[in-house]
């Protein structure tokens, strides 16, 4: 069964960056899929952050895509998210997803891991 | 781009049918048939309940189905019991710069 784990500092200042790995078990992350990070402020609704491909293929959203930088390490399968210049409104559950493609469906994703930012 | 547009809650009673509604545009929900639903727990992580429109993950009963006309898709949950209670999201792709959408959400309770 796949399973995915975010990991990742819980706190982060106003204007630094946001690190997250995602850690990928039960398959490889070279099988073809799209993996990806979606988040949800405390209360609110989902929000797209970004998609990439085993091979580097990325896709991300044009409100984040300037702050947003995402890449895979297939020897350790796992994958990253950073998101520079973070503010509260950055503040959400950050999860982990795999999607098959113009996230037609994100079948598998992470528990979520909460990330504040605050000073 | 805003975010597809879903009502903030709905009800029903245990056995009734609801629906849900999802309306986006001709850029996303009316030019393609990406549309994926997710049901959400508190606390929970989401999890898929439909995709490409009408399609249902294995696992998924098949109280749920999914259906789309024009810039509106729509799910639907017949015989609904306790555990449906949820909030629920649209998905749309919407092409090569905007790539994917969410809906506002959408609350369930079970009367």
């Amino acid at each position: 069964q796949l399973q995915l784990q975010e990991s990742g500092p819980g706190l982060v200042k106003p204007s630094e960056t946001l690190s997250l790995t995602c850690t990928v078990s039960g398959g490889s992350i070279s099988s073809g899929y799209y993996w990806g990070w979606v988040r949800q402020p405390p209360g609110k609704g989902l929000e797209w952050i970004a998609s990439i491909s085993y091979s580097g293929t990325t896709y991300y959203n044009p409100s984040l895509r300037s702050r947003v930088t995402k890449s895979v390490d297939t020897s350790k399968n796992q994958f990253f998210l950073r998101l520079t210049s973070v503010t509260a409104a950055d503040s959400a559950v950050y999860y982990c997803t795999r999607d098959t493609g113009f996230v037609r469906k994100i079948d598998y994703w992470g528990q979520g891991t909460l990330v504040t930012v605050s000073s | 781009q805003s975010a597809l547009t879903q009502p903030r809650s709905v009800s029903g009673s245990p056995g009734q049918s609801v629906t849900i509604s999802c309306t986006g545009t001709s850029s996303d929900v009316g030019s393609y048939n990406f549309v994926s639903w997710y049901q959400q727990h508190p606390g929970k992580a989401p999890k898929l309940m439909i995709y490409d429109v009408s399609e249902r993950p294995s696992g998924v009963p098949d109280r749920f189905s999914g259906s789309k006309s024009g810039n509106a898709a729509s799910l639907t949950i017949s015989g609904l019991q306790d555990d449906d209670e949820a909030d629920y999201y649209c998905c749309s792709y919407a092409g090569g710069y905007i790539h994917v959408i969410f809906g506002g959400g959408t609350k369930l309770t079970v009367l």
